[in-house]
């Protein structure tokens, strides 16, 4: 199975608002609820950004919002700071009970 | 949340066998899943596969299957990851994580290990 398809990068100045997307097929993202965004900096281990589409765990900035329509899910930063500079990664459950994870898009806050 | 504990860095030989733990604290074995992600040197995030070890069952990704055998031992909260006939391909950094929902084998982590590299090379 193919990774799902994230843009392999973005950018924006502090302050800005970015959106990175997740496209999948009819048996994951498009499929189920479940989508989740990690946020992973250079040598740490991934933090838990976003689950279940939109639901944020606490202690995560309410500047990260989930979203999905269809077959794409989505990642918004609003009022980008620069420690948000980092590897971001979608996954979602399937059809087969298995997870699937994005390609990962690196963001660069200018 | 759960802290999670993995063994050591492993290096290991094309064609050998590697081992890899992952002790949990708390109540994560009672009703929690765990599954195994790696990340190869300057890549993505790779779902392996994962166990929910009040019940024993697994799940594989298919790349994996037949080559990976997820285990756990509930009298010590740990879980194992071994993968066979081992080529360079599969050096990286191996993570266990947490499931954050009760008794289901695939879904978000909430809770991440430290990581353990494994180095194959001849």
């Amino acid at each position: 199975q193919s990774p799902l398809t994230q843009p392999a990068s973005v950018s924006g100045s502090p302050g800005q608002s970015i959106t990175i997307s997740c496209t999948g097929t009819s048996t994951d993202v498009g499929g189920f609820d479940y989508v989740s965004w990690y946020q992973q900096h250079p040598g740490k281990t991934p933090k838990l950004l976003i689950f279940d589409v939109s639901k944020r765990p606490s202690g995560v900035s309410v500047r990260f919002s989930g979203s999905k329509s269809g077959r794409t899910a989505s990642l918004t930063i609003s009022g980008l700071q620069p420690e948000d500079e980092a590897d971001y990664y979608c996954s979602s459950y399937t059809s087969m009970t298995t997870l699937i994870f994005g390609g990962g898009t690196k963001l660069t806050v200018l | 949340q759960a802290q999670l504990v993995q063994s050591g860095t492993e290096v290991k030989t094309p064609g050998s066998s590697v081992k890899v733990s992952c002790k949990a604290s708390g109540d994560t074995f009672t009703s929690y899943s765990i599954s195994w992600v790696r990340q190869a040197p300057g890549q993505g995030l790779v779902w392996m596969g994962g166990i929910i070890p009040i019940f024993g069952s697994t799940s594989y990704a298919q790349r994996f299957q037949g080559r990976l055998t997820i285990t756990a031992d509930g009298s010590t909260n740990t879980a194992y990851m071994v993968l066979r006939s081992l080529t360079f391909e599969d050096t990286g950094i191996y993570y266990c994580a947490r499931v954050g929902v009760p008794k289901e084998v695939a879904n978000f982590f909430d809770s991440w290990g430290q990581g353990t590299l494994v180095t194959v090379s001849s």
